[in-house]
């Protein structure tokens, strides 16, 4: 059975600070991963898709890698800023359904 | 990316009650639907996928007689919720595929939030 983990939970940075965020899955034989920005009450925004023949995906100060033989996936953002904070989750595509991380809340002080 | 709108955004009810929850493919015909659910600080937690013209498939635990889903077209999909109890409030969202057939990308329209009485 699939399962997603993202490291760390929460996160505060100070604005302007370049940041990784962690996402791990159990089983390697995944079609894609994406990644999801969600506001608070708010549905899901999406942001990078990887194939799984991709390595990375970019978009903007986003970036996203894949890594399927080691089960992690890494997004990178850079130059933080303020309206970035949000939660990050990561999701896997397991063939029938997207199977998600918790996510990681990221707070990015001004 | 595709455009998922869902009507209400917010409802209140008393237990006992149904709700309806309609999910819309605003700019492109989706064969598929995914239904979501999300309790606080959790993950999202999948429901059922809805196949335009047949029954829905429930993932494990989900009572198919209480969540009642219906996708009579390309473009709407709803999620009836039965005989409502304060332990079905949630968050529930829905969500697209674009592409027919295989994995593709997932829009997520933008949640409604349930609270049951």
């Amino acid at each position: 059975k699939q399962e997603v983990t993202q490291i760390p939970a929460a996160l505060s940075v100070p604005e302007g600070e370049n940041l990784v965020l962690n996402c791990s899955f159990t089983d390697s034989a995944i079609y894609n991963l994406q990644w999801f920005r969600q506001d608070p009450g708010k549905g899901l925004t999406s942001l990078l898709l990887i194939q799984s023949s991709q390595r990375e995906q970019t978009s903007g100060r986003l970036n996203a890698s894949l890594d399927k033989s080691s089960g992690r996936s890494t997004l990178y953002i850079a130059a933080s800023q303020p309206g970035d904070s949000a939660t990050y989750l990561c999701a896997a595509w397991a063939g029938t359904a997207l199977i998600f991380g918790k996510g990681t809340t990221l707070s990015v002080s001004s | 990316g595709a455009v998922v709108s869902q009507h209400p955004s917010r409802v209140i009810c008393k237990s006992g009650t149904s709700v309806k929850i309609e999910c819309r493919s605003l700019d492109f015909q989706a064969t598929t639907m995914f239904w979501y659910r999300q309790f606080p600080k959790k993950s999202l937690m999948l429901m059922a996928t809805s196949n335009e013209g047949s029954k829905a498939t429930y993932e494990q635990g989900v009572e198919k007689d209480k969540f009642l889903i219906n996708h009579a077209s390309l473009t709407l999909s709803t999620l009836t919720v039965t005989s409502a109890h304060p332990e079905d409030s949630s968050f529930y969202i829905c969500s697209v595929k674009q592409g027919a057939g295989g994995p593709n990308e997932q829009f997520f329209g933008p949640g409604t939030r349930l609270t049951v009485l």
